[in-house]
């Protein structure tokens, strides 16, 4: 399995507070992905990181921010937190397209419920 | 707005039976790529195919990619019991550089039956 770990795997917060999603990887990957996941939409790209401290958004990013200022570590912020952002959040990474392999390895998720 | 959309949504066959899943995309692509996740876990890679590739196997999986209906299918043989789970496919943007991302269909849930 690739190295890669999400905490909290579960939280449970209320609307207005902030919330950070950590994402961790042991396998100096150059791409780092923000999903979430909700029923009858899928997976939704919410933001991505194509190295250290160069990021950029994917098609659902409003209401979130990221950062990475190390190769290992991606966090999702969600600055005040609002109840359409109960979801599941996925974190992937990948070696990109360019070592031709392109696939991208997933964490465990992480179930974010605001009340 | 969704790249992959797979088709159908659900589908439920009995244990030995093959399963077949569809996938169609709207934009040029550099690869397409399927994935599974049981439920309540990560996604998992399954099978990558190529643009410039049509068909590619791997044990009991079978894709096959057609640019021109910009489709693909996925095709499971003989299934078992633990194929049971949710199938994704997901293409890239076909945009290069530093702009490697992969877009999500919705996903066809397989139930197999024993």
């Amino acid at each position: 399995d690739a190295g890669i770990t999400q905490s909290p795997r579960h939280k449970v917060t209320e609307t207005g507070t902030p919330v950070t999603l950590r994402c961790h990887q042991t396998e100096n990957h150059r791409y780092m992905y923000w999903y979430r996941q909700d029923p009858g939409h899928g997976l939704r790209l919410i933001h991505y990181s194509y190295g250290v401290k160069d990021t950029d958004k994917g098609e659902v990013s409003d209401g979130y921010s990221v950062s990475r200022s190390k190769t290992e570590d991606f966090l999702l912020t969600l600055e005040s937190a609002t109840s359409s952002q109960t979801s599941v959040y996925f974190c992937a990474i990948s070696s990109g397209l360019a070592a031709n392999t392109g696939e991208l390895f997933f964490g465990e998720g992480s179930r974010l419920t605001v009340l | 707005s969704q790249q992959g959309e797979e088709d159908p949504q659900a589908l439920s066959i009995q244990e030995g039976e093959n399963a077949t899943m569809n996938c169609s995309y709207k934009t040029s692509i550099n690869n397409l790529q399927w994935y599974r996740q049981n439920s309540g876990r990560g996604l998992v890679h399954l099978i990558l195919i190529r643009s410039n590739e049509r068909e590619k196997h791997s044990g009991r999986l079978r894709v096959t990619l057609d640019t021109s209906k910009k489709s693909s299918s996925l095709l499971i043989t003989a299934s078992r019991a633990a194929d049971t789970a949710s199938y994704f496919c997901a293409t890239d943007s076909n945009s290069g550089g530093s702009n490697y991302k992969l877009t999500f269909g919705k996903g066809t849930l397989l139930t197999v039956n024993p």
